[in-house]
């Protein structure tokens, strides 16, 4: 089944203990990208990845960083969490980065508590 | 200003109503425009794109204007299960490709 998956999907950390959320999809999609959702704000891109080794920071990226070493999978680190990172996150991938063909699919989310 | 702007509703229509959303995006570079829903907590889902000439999925019809920078989806004889939250989404190529997303329009139908 052609699927992206993330884990974990659930987390509650405290503030400045490092974490992983993975991201992998199996899709062969070059694209791939990652967002964070929160009320009242919409979704919002915090980086993503046009192929291997090609990263480049969204609209958000403070305090995150991704690594993209093979194509399928694309996991968000953050070295240091803070409360202000607490967020619903998605990760997507899709075939190419653009057109109107270029369908984004979404892994099922991660909901992240940081206290 | 907010590159995509929706009216956020939310909208509460009877079964059977004829329902209509609006979203303008403000990035006249923009290429390609969708229409994603997600059910609550859930993960976004593309429900359809939006080309130039409109398009129509059964009872969904999308319509975009390019030179008003305007997009619009149209539900008719909605059902119980189209109460969801409706993604405007728009791409640009400028900036990375990113997925640019509206805030969303809830809509509720009830019976």
């Amino acid at each position: 089944e052609a699927q992206v998956t993330q884990n974990p999907r659930y987390l509650i950390t405290v503030t400045g203990k490092k974490l992983t959320v993975t991201c992998s999809q199996n899709m062969n999609h070059e694209y791939m990208s990652w967002y964070r959702q929160d009320p009242g704000l919409g979704l919002r891109q915090i980086y993503y990845s046009m192929n291997v080794e090609v990263t480049d920071k969204g609209d958000v990226p403070e305090g995150y960083k991704v690594s993209r070493k093979e194509k399928r999978n694309f996991p968000l680190i953050l070295e240091s969490p803070s409360p202000n990172q607490t967020s619903l996150y998605f990760c997507a991938s899709s075939l190419t980065g653009g057109g109107a063909y270029n369908e984004q699919f979404f892994g099922p989310g991660t909901r992240l508590t940081v206290l | 200003r907010k590159e995509v702007e929706q009216d956020p509703g939310p909208f509460n229509v009877p079964e059977g109503a004829t329902v209509a959303f609006n979203c303008t995006y403000s990035n006249s570079a923009s290429q390609s425009f969708f229409w994603y829903r997600q059910d609550c907590r859930k993960e976004p889902k593309l429900l359809m794109s939006v080309y130039s000439s409109g398009n129509e999925d059964g009872r969904f019809t999308a319509q975009l204007n390019r030179a008003s920078q305007y997009i619009s989806l149209l539900i008719r004889d909605s059902k119980l299960s189209d109460s969801a939250t409706y993604l405007c989404v728009v791409n640009t190529p400028n900036s990375g490709y990113a997925l640019n997303f509206g805030k969303g329009t809830s809509l509720l139908v009830t019976p």
